[in-house]
């Protein structure tokens, strides 16, 4: 079945640095894919989304790209701050069949003043 | 995006009693589910919520221990029966907009004793 392979947590970062979270999946047909954002206590939200091969979705600083050739969804930004320490959930959906998303294991992220 | 709101926000229950976890949103909406994500693990589908009809529950949750109700468009209910500590957990409300993104209630946290 379809399913969403994230890079292992924590990932800890000086603010400033580059990031990149790792997001791989596999997929029957030709899903969409985004990035949600869970800050500490609150509830999961969309960050960015891509919905066909080589759309880019961006948001707050923000990207990743849609790559059907490596199967990959890498969320990244160029440079970090504090107040994006969380944790990111990559994840896929059909949306021309069920509807059902399928989640990531989810990457926390620390960022250090 | 949608407004979620959910109750109660967290809870502690004793092993063997049940809980009513409800879902309101702002506006109607066609398709709604239920997760549920435990502690520092990513989220799993309980169920899709069908307005008028039984719930449609995923591989692993029947219907005698999560019980779901959806009398209309804007509102779900969740009951967690004869809670163990297992069911300890974050229990997620969304709801799929026609945008095809998915929105999230703040969840409901709880902790069976």
């Amino acid at each position: 079945g379809d399913s969403v392979t994230q890079m292992e947590g924590p990932v800890t970062l000086s603010e400033e640095a580059f990031l990149t979270i790792n997001c791989t999946y596999t997929a029957t047909g030709y899903p969409s894919l985004f990035w949600y954002v869970q800050y500490p206590g609150e509830g999961l939200q969309l960050l960015l989304k891509a919905t066909k091969a080589d759309d880019k979705g961006s948001n707050k600083g923000f990207e990743a790209t849609y790559r059907k050739e490596t199967t990959s969804f890498h969320l990244e930004k160029g440079s970090v701050q504090v107040s994006d320490s969380a944790v990111y959930f990559c994840a896929l959906s059909d949306l021309s069949g069920t509807y059902k998303y399928i989640f990531g294991t989810g990457t926390r992220l620390k960022v250090l003043a | 995006s949608a407004v979620i709101s959910q109750k109660p926000s967290r809870d502690i229950c004793q092993r063997g009693t049940s809980l009513t976890i409800q879902c309101q949103v702002d506006s109607q909406v066609t398709m709604m589910f239920w997760y549920r994500q435990q502690p520092g693990q990513s989220l799993t589908l309980i169920a899709t919520a069908n307005q008028g009809s039984e719930a449609t529950y995923e591989s692993g949750f029947v219907i005698d221990k999560f019980p779901i109700s959806r009398p209309n468009l804007t509102f779900s209910t969740l009951t967690v029966s004869n809670m163990s500590p297992e069911d300890s957990s974050i229990y997620l409300c969304s709801v799929l907009k026609p945008t095809g993104e998915l929105f999230f209630g703040e969840g409901s946290r709880l902790t069976v004793l």
